[in-house]
C-alpha cells in the first residue's frame, strides 16, 4: 500500500526559500501517476500548489508561477516542492498526494500525506 | 478563471440527508471530485469522475452532476461525517487543478 510522508524544515524566515520533499513508500514517481503537492492555510481551505506528472511535465497554480518548482529526486522515491520568496501568506499545512488520472486529462488525488505546517517568521 | 462556488455551512439532522453544493459555469461539462477533510487529518477523497467511489467509501456517498451544479449527497449522516467538504476538477483550458471554497457540514 503506498504511503507518502512530507520531509522539511517548520520554520522558514521571511524572503527565504522552502524545500520539502516527499518521500514515496512501495510506489515510484516514475510510475504511472501523477504526484501533486496541495496546501491549506490555518483554518482555510485547500489550494493545489502544482503537479509533476509521471512524464516529468509539470504543471503549476497560476498564482505561485514563477516562484514554485516540483521535481523528482534522482532515486525515483522522493519528489520535492521549492518555494521561492516565502511570507506569511505562505504559512500553511502543506501536503503531497499521488494522483490518478483520466483519458482526458481530469485530476484526482487519491493518496495523501499527513501533512506538514510550515510558519514563516523570522 | 474558472471558479467553484460552494456553501460556507450546510447542517442536517443525525440520520438525515445532506446535499452539498458546488456551483460553477456548465460545470456538467467537468468532472468532478469530492473530498472530506477532518480537523487535524488529511483530505480523504470521497467521489471521483462525478459519481465513483474509491474502495472503502461508504455507498451513503453519492455524487452528481449536471448543469452549472455538482452534488455531492450524505444519506444516514452521523456525527462522524461532520467535516469540511471540498469539490475539485482539472480546469483543461487553464491547466489548473480547482477546488472550491469548502463547505462545513455541522450534525445537529
Amino acid at each position: 500500500q503506498v504511503r507518502l510522508q512530507e520531509s522539511g524544515p517548520g520554520i522558514v524566515k521571511p524572503a527565504a526559500t522552502l524545500s520539502l520533499n516527499c518521500i514515496i513508500s512501495s510506489d515510484t514517481v516514475s510510475n504511472y501517476y501523477y504526484w501533486g503537492w496541495i496546501r491549506a492555510p490555518p483554518g482555510k481551505g485547500l489550494e493545489w500548489i502544482g503537479t509533476l506528472y509521471y512524464s516529468g511535465e509539470t504543471y503549476y497554480n497560476a498564482t505561485l508561477k514563477g516562484r514554485v518548482t516540483i521535481s523528482r529526486d534522482t532515486s525515483d522515491t522522493q519528489f520535492s516542492l521549492r518555494l521561492t520568496s516565502m511570507t506569511a501568506a505562505d504559512t500553511a499545512i502543506y501536503f503531497c498526494a499521488r494522483a490518478n488520472f483520466g483519458d482526458r486529462g481530469d485530476v484526482w488525488f487519491e493518496v495523501w500525506s499527513p501533512g506538514t505546517l510550515v510558519t514563516v517568521s523570522s | 478563471s474558472y471558479v467553484l462556488a460552494q456553501p460556507p455551512s450546510v447542517s442536517a439532522a443525525p440520520g438525515q440527508t445532506a446535499d452539498i453544493t458546488c456551483g460553477g459555469d456548465n460545470i456538467g461539462t467537468k468532472i468532478v471530485q469530492w473530498y472530506q477533510r477532518k480537523p487535524g487529518q488529511a483530505p480523504v477523497l470521497l467521489i471521483y469522475f462525478n459519481s465513483d467511489r474509491p474502495s472503502g467509501i461508504p455507498g451513503r456517498f453519492s455524487g452528481s452532476n449536471s448543469g452549472n451544479t455538482a452534488t455531492l449527497t450524505i444519506s444516514g449522516v452521523g456525527a462522524g461525517d461532520e467535516a469540511d467538504y471540498y469539490c475539485q476538477v482539472w480546469d483543461r483550458s487553464s491547466y489548473q487543478v480547482l477546488f472550491g471554497g469548502g463547505t462545513r457540514l455541522t450534525v445537529l
